[in-house]
């Protein structure tokens, strides 16, 4: 069983730019949700993926968007980057269904300058 | 949507002793409390969870309950051990599609 992967390890940015996020599913899992944890925060609720489909969004304006792919692998893109947008992004999977388990991967630091 | 208040901020103990960390939620529907550690720069790992047909679950160690009247859920830790030391984040699912709602964490400090 392969845990949940994600790339880059570390990126940065400048203001005004747009970034892609990638995130590889837990062998097994078909749902995929993202997270934006700030320095010495709790992860907050971005969005989750299922059949290849939005399933659910928090409190992120559009620019926050995202994929997910028939391998069940999925993308955070952010468009327009922001100085507030800097933080670290963690993706976790989980099987919608049976299971409310949510795994997380390593996690994405952004910076924006 | 779901609220979580986590206490205390920070908490030290002597290792060997117990330690507690308390949450509570807004939403009565909220059916899924997790709780995770997050090591400084690695993920935040699942270390137990709990559903709201269940009052209390039990893993070694830890162990958690939950209140549903109260809507407050707790994490007990028992005879503490260095590597115990982290970030514990408690979280709330209201809905499969809604995504955790955590708590603002908790860092725990075991003293030798």
């Amino acid at each position: 069983e392969t845990g949940v992967t994600q790339s880059p390890t570390h990126l940065i940015k400048t203001r005004g730019q747009q970034v892609t996020l990638r995130c590889s599913s837990q062998s097994g899992h078909n749902t995929v949700s993202w997270y934006q944890q700030a320095l010495g925060q709790g992860p907050q609720f971005i969005f989750q993926y299922y059949r290849e489909e939005e399933n659910g969004r928090g409190n992120f304006p559009p620019r926050f968007s995202g994929l997910q792919f028939p391998n069940y692998s999925s993308e955070l893109n952010v468009n327009a980057l922001e100085l507030d947008d800097s933080a670290l992004y963690l993706c976790a999977s989980s099987f919608a269904g049976t299971s409310y388990e949510q795994y997380f991967g390593p996690g994405t630091r952004l910076t924006v300058t | 949507g779901e609220n979580v208040e986590q206490h205390p901020s920070t908490l030290s103990v002597q290792e060997g002793d117990s330690a507690v960390i308390k949450c509570t939620y807004s939403d009565s529907a909220s059916n899924y409390f997790p709780w995770y550690k997050q090591e400084l720069g690695k993920r935040p790992q699942l270390i137990i969870d709990i559903r709201s047909n269940v009052g209390e679950k039990k893993d070694q160690r830890i162990a958690v309950t939950l209140n549903k009247t109260a809507k407050h859920f707790s994490l007990h830790i028992t005879e503490t051990q260095p590597e115990d030391s982290a970030v514990y984040f408690c979280a709330a699912l209201l809905g499969g599609a809604d995504g955790l709602t955590f708590g603002k964490g908790t860092h725990l400090i075991i003293q030798p």
